[in-house]
């Protein structure tokens, strides 16, 4: 089983402010991670595919990169409806999900 | 629009037996990969299991295997969750999620809570 690990566990950011979330695999998951925004009581929606490419309908300050066994998600310009958890998701080999990080209000 | 509207949750009884459903609207069901996917609470996320669109092909998650069988009716455009020896960590939000041919899931369901307790 592939596990996926993301740093921090939390991070606190000011509206406005830059967020950088990390997601890093066991082994090479290629281009094959999405992420996902969860907030509370709510279903995960769908941000990145493919490791970079934006889902339906996702507003530019969510932007994914890297590859093979490292990934990160930044979201430029931090607005109030981003305080969210988010996890990422390899679809490599079958399908596992990070922890999770929360982006909490600083 | 797509919706998911899962159903069928509730308090069980360890070893106890549950069907989730799963009535899928807004797109060519039929066309479409399925998967749960399950939240503990407090918890991340667990795939659980995965239907090809015509239902020949199925995977389950180590931690279900030989107990959930999911199964789809394409007819009435439906995903099915059957649930059996239920055991306390078993206990979560159950998600049913389409599936793209690449491997995300595109669209989720707002979940069907599961408790298994005495």
């Amino acid at each position: 089983e592939i596990v996926m690990t993301q740093s921090p566990a939390t991070v606190s950011v000011s509206p406005g402010e830059r967020a950088t979330l990390s997601c890093r695999a066991s082994q090479s998951v290629s281009r094959k991670l999405a992420w996902y925004q969860q907030k509370p009581g709510q279903a995960p929606r769908l941000l990145i595919y493919g490791a970079s490419t934006r889902a339906t309908g996702i507003p530019a300050r969510f932007s994914g990169s890297g590859s093979e066994t490292e990934f990160t998600l930044t979201i430029s310009s931090l607005q109030s409806e981003d305080f969210a958890v988010y996890y990422c998701q390899q679809y490599s080999n079958w399908s596992t999900f990070g922890q999770g990080t929360k982006v909490e209000f600083k | 629009q797509v919706q998911l509207v899962e159903s069928g949750g509730g308090l069980v009884k360890p070893g106890g037996s549950l069907r989730l459903s799963c009535a899928a609207s807004g797109f060519s069901f039929s066309d479409y990969y399925m998967s749960w996917i399950r939240q503990a609470p407090g918890k991340g996320l667990e795939w659980v299991s995965y239907i090809s669109s015509s239902g020949t092909t199925i995977y389950y998650a180590d931690s279900v295997k030989g107990r959930f069988t999911i199964s789809r009716d394409n007819a009435k455009n439906s995903l099915y969750l059957q649930m059996s020896s239920l055991r306390a960590e078993d206990t979560a939000m159950y998600y049913c999620a389409r599936d793209t041919i690449r491997g995300e899931f595109d669209y989720w369901g707002q979940g069907t809570l599961v408790t298994v307790s005495s």
